[in-house]
Formats: C-alpha cells, sequence, structure tokens
C-alpha cells in the first residue's frame, strides 16, 4: 500500500533561518514521483517541487530544496532563509508507476515563521 | 492564464438537498481529480478520471458521483448531502505524466447543516 507520513504537525522557525520539514514515504513501486506543496491560510493549493525516484540529485527550486534519501524513504522538503510568507501548511505527495495520475497525501505540517 | 475553476466557492446547505460543485480546466489536460480535505487527515482522493467517459473511484467515494462529458469539465455531485460530508474541496487535472503535478482549483468549502 502507498502511504505519505508527516509527523510534525506543526513547526516554528525564526524568520532568516532554515527549516526542515519531514516526510516518509512508502512504497513497492520502482518508479514513484514525490512532490511538496503549500497551502497558505487563503487555502490555494500551490506547487513547490518535484523528486523523482530515479533523480540522482536532489531537487532544487529557488529557496526550496529536496532533501531526497532513497534507502530510508525519505522526502524532507529544505525552506532557506525563511520569510514571513512562508507561513502555510505543506502537504508531501507521492504518486507511483502503479498509476501515476492517483497522489497520495500527507497529513501536512504547519509552519509558523516568527519574525 | 491556465487554470482551474470551481464553483461555487463557498457554500452553506441542508441535509438532503443535491447539489454540484463544478469544476472546468482550460489546459487541454486528460486528467482530473476530485479530493476533500480535512483537518489532520490531508487530501484524500473522491474521484478521477483519466479521460472522457472514463471515471473511477479514490479512496473515499461514498456519498459522492461525478461525470465526464467533456473533457474539460468534471463536476462533483452530491445526490443527498449529509453533515459528515462537510468539508474542503478541490479539483485538479493534470497531463498525466509522471514528473508533473496536479494542478488545483481555489477550493470549495461546503457545510452541511
Amino acid at each position: 500500500a502507498q502511504k505519505i507520513t508527516q509527523t510534525q504537525p506543526g513547526m516554528f522557525v525564526q524568520e532568516k533561518e532554515a527549516v526542515t520539514l519531514d516526510c516518509t514515504y512508502d512504497t513497492s513501486d520502482q518508479s514513484y514521483g514525490l512532490f511538496w506543496y503549500k497551502q497558505p491560510s487563503s487555502g490555494e493549493m500551490i506547487f513547490l517541487i518535484y523528486q523523482g525516484s530515479y533523480d540522482e540529485q536532489n531537487a532544487t527550486e529557488g529557496r526550496y530544496s529536496l532533501n531526497f534519501q532513497k534507502a530510508r524513504k525519505s522526502a524532507n522538503l529544505v525552506i532557506s532563509a525563511s520569510q514571513l510568507g512562508d507561513s502555510a501548511m505543506y502537504f508531501c505527495a507521492m504518486s507511483t508507476e502503479y498509476n501515476f495520475n492517483k497522489f497520495y497525501f500527507g497529513s501536512g505540517t504547519k509552519l509558523n515563521v516568527k519574525p | 492564464e491556465a487554470q482551474v475553476t470551481q464553483n461555487p466557492r463557498y457554500l452553506i446547505t441542508v441535509t438532503g438537498k443535491k447539489l454540484t460543485v463544478t469544476c472546468s480546466q482550460n489546459m487541454n489536460h486528460e486528467y482530473m481529480s476530485w479530493y476533500r480535505q480535512d483537518p489532520g487527515l490531508g487530501l484524500r482522493q473522491i474521484y478521477y478520471s483519466m479521460n472522457v467517459e472514463v471515471t473511477d473511484k479514490g479512496d473515499v467515494p461514498e456519498g459522492y458521483k461525478v461525470s465526464r462529458k467533456e473533457k474539460r469539465n468534471f463536476p462533483l455531485i452530491l445526490e443527498s448531502p449529509s453533515p459528515n460530508q462537510t468539508s474542503l474541496y478541490f479539483c485538479a487535472s493534470s497531463d498525466g505524466l509522471p514528473n508533473q503535478p496536479q494542478h488545483f482549483g481555489d477550493g470549495t468549502r461546503l457545510s452541511i447543516l
């Protein structure tokens, strides 16, 4: 069975510091993709970053990077130089070769950035 | 502008009164999906469609119906809504390629009294 686990319901970080949001996944499929989404208080879902299971390098998008550790089945999101606008809910998601159109989401992490 | 449009954004209604939430995308995506978001549970897939006239159940399909008569539209139907269907609903679309994210609408907040 496919599963995404986010064990941090809420986190605080000081503005300008880096923060890591944890995500572990479970799948027996060899080919899969991992995604992170941001949900601000306004409610929309914003795609941040993608990592494929066969990608050898960790994905990066601006201040976002994905720390992909395949053997440990973890795909942690790292946000560098946190900004007040980073305060939001963050979701980790996965799709697999069984059906790349079916996404599995974690329960989310609420990040609060303190000034 | 590429987008997924859901309507209505907010709806308060009563138990048993049929309702439809519309979803339309302008990206010519083949794949569309409905999710519900509940506190502590993340997003759970209700139904998805891989193309016109092709739909399948997600993880929580009970109490919902969908149809896909046109590629761009994927309405969610609650034939007899109940209070446990009070939730935030998202429609999403994608082109179905492995490395492509799903594009989400802005969400519909439903309250069933």
